[in-house]
């Protein structure tokens, strides 16, 4: 079990830019990949559970893709707004029920 | 539903004691998890449990004992505590359907100990 990158480290954008960011990983031995919110001062909390090579899930202005041939999946947030700033993780849960999360991305969104 | 709980909410060790994190869900989940969480390190897996009576080592094992007599209760156990395990400690909880349908992992509050 290999460890799960996430970049940026941290990311500071303006109210109202679109932004992304990436987890990548080096198999494609898992069984589901997920994507978390974590606010300063709360637990995290789940956006997405990706489990299939070209996936897409969608929340509001939150999507994301996912491609396990290549090793990532990308956060999408479309007009960012300041109630997005958290760290975004992204975990991977192998085939033998481990779980694996990525130091996450820091965003700031700056109004 | 109350979702995951986890007491204390804080608490400071002398080194050497020992104590018990307490972790419940009433969601009727059957997979269960313990994390700690240390500044720039991002979560690390402590413990897992598929269900009442089997539990598994994650990548951070060494210094926690757990177990899973009913389905709700995922206790830690920290026998002789150290400063290296100064920490924030999440408990989460999620269900595998029997078909094979996996959901998100719900967390609790967290416990913020210091080992002094």
């Amino acid at each position: 079990i290999l460890n799960v990158e996430q970049s940026p480290q941290s990311l500071h954008v303006q109210e109202g830019d679109s932004t992304n960011f990436t987890c990548s990983f080096p198999s494609s031995n898992f069984y589901a990949l997920h994507w978390y919110r974590w606010e300063t001062a709360k637990s995290p909390e789940a956006l997405f559970v990706m489990t299939l090579n070209g996936d897409e899930k969608k929340k509001g202005r939150i999507s994301a893709t996912l491609n396990t041939k290549e090793g990532y999946s990308y956060l999408y947030i479309k007009g960012s707004q300041p109630e997005d700033s958290a760290t975004y993780l992204c975990a991977l849960m192998y085939n033998n029920n481990d779980m694996r999360f990525g130091a996450g991305t820091r965003l700031t969104v700056k109004p | 539903n109350a979702g995951v709980t986890q007491t204390p909410k804080f608490r400071i060790l002398k080194i050497g004691q020992s104590m018990t994190l307490q972790c419940t869900q009433d969601m009727n989940h059957n997979y269960m998890y313990w994390y700690r969480q240390d500044p720039g390190m991002g979560l690390k897996l402590i413990y897992y449990s598929v269900g009442a009576g089997i539990t598994d080592k994650g990548e951070v094992p060494n210094g926690y004992n757990v177990s899973r007599s009913t389905t709700e209760d995922f206790p830690l156990r920290l026998e002789l505590a150290a400063p290296s395990q100064t920490s924030v400690y999440f408990c989460a909880s999620s269900y595998l359907h029997p078909a094979g349908i996996y959901n998100e992992q719900f967390f609790g509050p967290g416990t913020r100990l210091t080992v002094l």
